[in-house]
């Protein structure tokens, strides 16, 4: 089984701090994602990678950036929080290639609260 | 640009009764169409799916009908259980660059279903 990980499921941050928010996936996909999740919004997407150190914005990536600096690895970063960051953030993978490529993988999700 | 809706929640309704979350969709293409379910502080699964007009996703007594003529993909279950209250999202995949496909999201319907 696909299995995606992410570092915390609950953080709180004060308004103007940094935050990194880890996501790790174990079944070598190439494609990664970013959501969050807010109620009567579903997912919207922030940001996305195809690879290694490549990255695209997404529907709303203002005031987050994202780094992947390895495969299975692909953080997203608040570089200074504010309080309508609080949200769900969700992380997913897929593969590049098979029958299977339009099927997203999601991890458990980090509920974070910006005080 | 893609969209999907899905029927407003909450829905409540009591064990074994005949469950109908309705979702439509707006797309440019074929996308591949998708219910995920999110139970109580969990990440999201993927309950089905279905990649092309007519076909038919099922899983766990979960149905939806891939319906090109109407653009739906309504979710159905003849016996609801207890253990089926969640968050379901209706979602589509929508084409990114480098082979990539992001899923746009339903706004997510809340069912709580009652002994």
């Amino acid at each position: 089984d696909v299995k995606v990980t992410q570092s915390s499921r609950y953080l709180v941050k004060r308004t103007g701090e940094k935050v990194f928010l880890e996501c790790v996936q174990d079944m070598d996909h190439e494609n990664m994602f970013w959501y969050r999740q807010d109620p009567g919004l579903g997912l919207r997407l922030i940001y996305f990678s195809y690879d290694v150190k490549m990255k695209e914005k997404g529907d709303i990536p203002e005031g987050y950036s994202v780094s992947r600096e390895k495969k299975e690895r692909f953080s997203l970063i608040l570089e200074s929080a504010s309080t309508n960051q609080t949200s769900m953030y969700l992380c997913a993978s897929t593969p590049l290639t098979g029958v299977l490529t339009d099927t997203q993988y999601f991890g458990p999700g980090t509920r974070l609260t910006v005080l | 640009g893609d969209s999907v809706t899905q029927m407003e929640g909450p829905v409540t309704l009591s064990e074994e009764a005949f469950l109908t979350i309705n979702c439509t969709y707006t797309a440019t293409g074929y996308p591949s169409l998708f219910w995920y379910v999110q139970y109580p502080g969990e990440g999201l699964q993927l309950l089905l799916k279905a990649t092309k007009a007519d076909d038919k996703g099922s899983n766990k007594g979960f149905e939806a009908t891939y319906r090109k003529e109407t653009t739906s993909f309504h979710l159905e279950k003849g016996s609801v259980q207890v253990s089926d209250s969640a968050v379901y999202f209706c979602a589509l995949s929508a084409y990114l660059i480098q082979g990539a496909q992001k899923l746009v999201f339903g706004q997510g319907t809340r069912l709580t279903i009652n002994p």
